[in-house]
């Protein structure tokens, strides 16, 4: 399977907790997207790299979450002290030039 | 700032007739623009884009999509629906210079046998 990877699939936490998700994007692409989507939602976006840099970032995207993608292949997001209103699906998508974005299957988070 | 309106929250249709899911944008400059599926529990599928060129943009499983500039629509369109075709549609935009999408709140179609 050469799409967009996604891990873990779903998640369960506290309120409270630090959860990390991690996006294994298409191989020679070198844009990574982070979305979000609520149920009912179309997805919201929340931040952009090309290569390892991180060129967009969503008001959405509060101090409380954090994205990496340290040699512009996978990119990791945490989110920190996690609240309710984080259960979300996490999706990540990747493209190149004349090619998608692609989304992956996303990282269900649910925070209880 | 870049928007995008899908008008219907729903659209049913029988099967072997055409089918059409609406879409309107609004940004500041030349549009790009997406149509993607989310079948349940699933990512997003990519469909098709229109980036230049021919208004009329064919894409994966039969779907093709007009864009008119004039009126500010990317309507999705496909000539014959199969009961496998029902499933939630989403519009997308971005303006020139931007990478983020700005996704419309979706369309569920409904493919009757």
């Amino acid at each position: 399977d050469t799409g967009v990877s996604q891990d873990p699939r779903h998640k369960i936490t506290k309120r409270g907790q630090n959860v990390t998700f991690r996006c294994d994007p298409i191989s020679e692409h070198n844009r990574l997207y982070w979305y979000r989507q609520t149920l009912g939602q179309g997805p919201e976006f929340l931040t952009y790299f090309q290569n390892e840099a991180q060129l967009e970032k969503s008001r959405l995207l509060s101090d409380r979450f954090s994205a990496e993608r340290p040699k512009g292949s996978f990119s990791t997001l945490e989110i920190q002290r996690t609240e309710q209103g984080d259960s979300a699906m996490y999706l990540c998508a990747s493209s190149s030039d004349g090619q998608g974005p692609y989304f992956g299957p996303g990282t269900r988070l649910t925070v209880l | 700032a870049q928007s995008v309106a899908q008008p219907e929250d729903q659209v049913n249709v029988a099967e072997g007739n055409p089918l059409t899911v609406k879409c309107t944008y609004s940004v500041s400059g030349n549009p790009y623009l997406f149509w993607y599926v989310q079948y349940p529990n699933r990512g997003l599928q990519f469909l098709l884009k229109y980036i230049t060129g021919d208004n009329l943009v064919k894409g994966s499983y039969g779907f093709e999509a007009e864009f008119n500039k004039s009126q500010t629509s990317f309507h999705l369109k496909k000539p014959s629906a199969l009961v496998s075709d029902s499933a939630l549609y989403f519009c997308a935009v971005r303006d020139t210079g931007r990478r983020a999408l700005t996704f419309g709140s979706g369309t569920r179609l409904q493919v009757q046998p």
